[in-house]
């Protein structure tokens, strides 16, 4: 599992609320990714960092914003939480070429 | 802009006979190509990729999938299906692997006793 997990594993909270889901490494890898798995669309990339302080947009970023101030932690925060983010929350990294993926965070917002 | 089509959302199949799931890209420059498996409740693990080299490429638990350039296809194949083998499989295709995947919308493999 390349030494990555996701917390909370589940959460339900309420329209307007903010939410902060967190991803921890521990094997200093560069790149962390998150993504959302929803039924027919696979997964789609929200954000993604390159380095510490280092991070970027995805394919479906409005409604979320990131921040890296450490190697291990990637953090992915709902400033305003709405039913269409409900979803299974997935963190990955980079390494020998290949991703790797955390267990995932199922989030519902009521 | 790059993309990945999973043609079937479902792919039944019986057990000991040979299974396909497919898989096309469209990318700009050369691609690397993955495939990922789900199962119920748990994340993505990881069965095989193309980067560059030979076109037929070995996996995890028996899995190969064929690297074809001019169809632009990345299916996913097993000579003999297992139970077990039922799961969520998702393709994924990247330009420069260290940026994000782009995955495609999945299929779920059905194996019949």
């Amino acid at each position: 599992d390349a030494g990555i997990t996701q917390s909370p594993r589940h959460k339900v909270t309420e329209t307007g609320t903010p939410v902060t889901l967190r991803c921890h490494q521990t094997e200093n890898h560069r790149y962390m990714y998150w993504y959302r798995q929803d039924p027919g669309h696979g997964l789609r990339l929200i954000h993604y960092s390159y380095g510490v302080k280092d991070t970027d947009k995805g394919e479906v970023s409005d409604g979320y914003s990131v921040s890296r101030s450490k190697t291990e932690d990637f953090l992915l925060t709902l400033e305003s939480a709405t039913s269409s983010q409900t979803s299974v929350y997935f963190c990955a990294i980079s390494a020998d070429n290949e991703q790797f993926f955390g267990p995932g965070t199922r989030l519902t917002v009521l | 802009a790059q993309s990945v089509a999973q043609p079937e959302d479902q792919v039944n199949v019986a057990e000991g006979n040979p299974l396909t799931v497919k898989c096309t890209y469209s990318v700009s420059g050369n691609p690397y190509l993955f495939w990922y498996v789900q199962y119920p409740n748990r994340g993505l693990q990881f069965l095989l990729k193309y980067i560059t080299g030979d076109n037929l490429v070995k996996g995890s638990y028996g899995f190969e999938a064929e690297f074809n350039k001019s169809q632009t296809s990345f299916h996913l194949k097993k000579p003999s299906a297992l139970v077990s083998d039922s799961a969520l499989y998702f393709c994924a295709v990247g330009v420069v692997w260290r940026r994000a995947l782009t995955f495609g919308s999945g299929t779920r493999l059905q194996v019949q006793p």
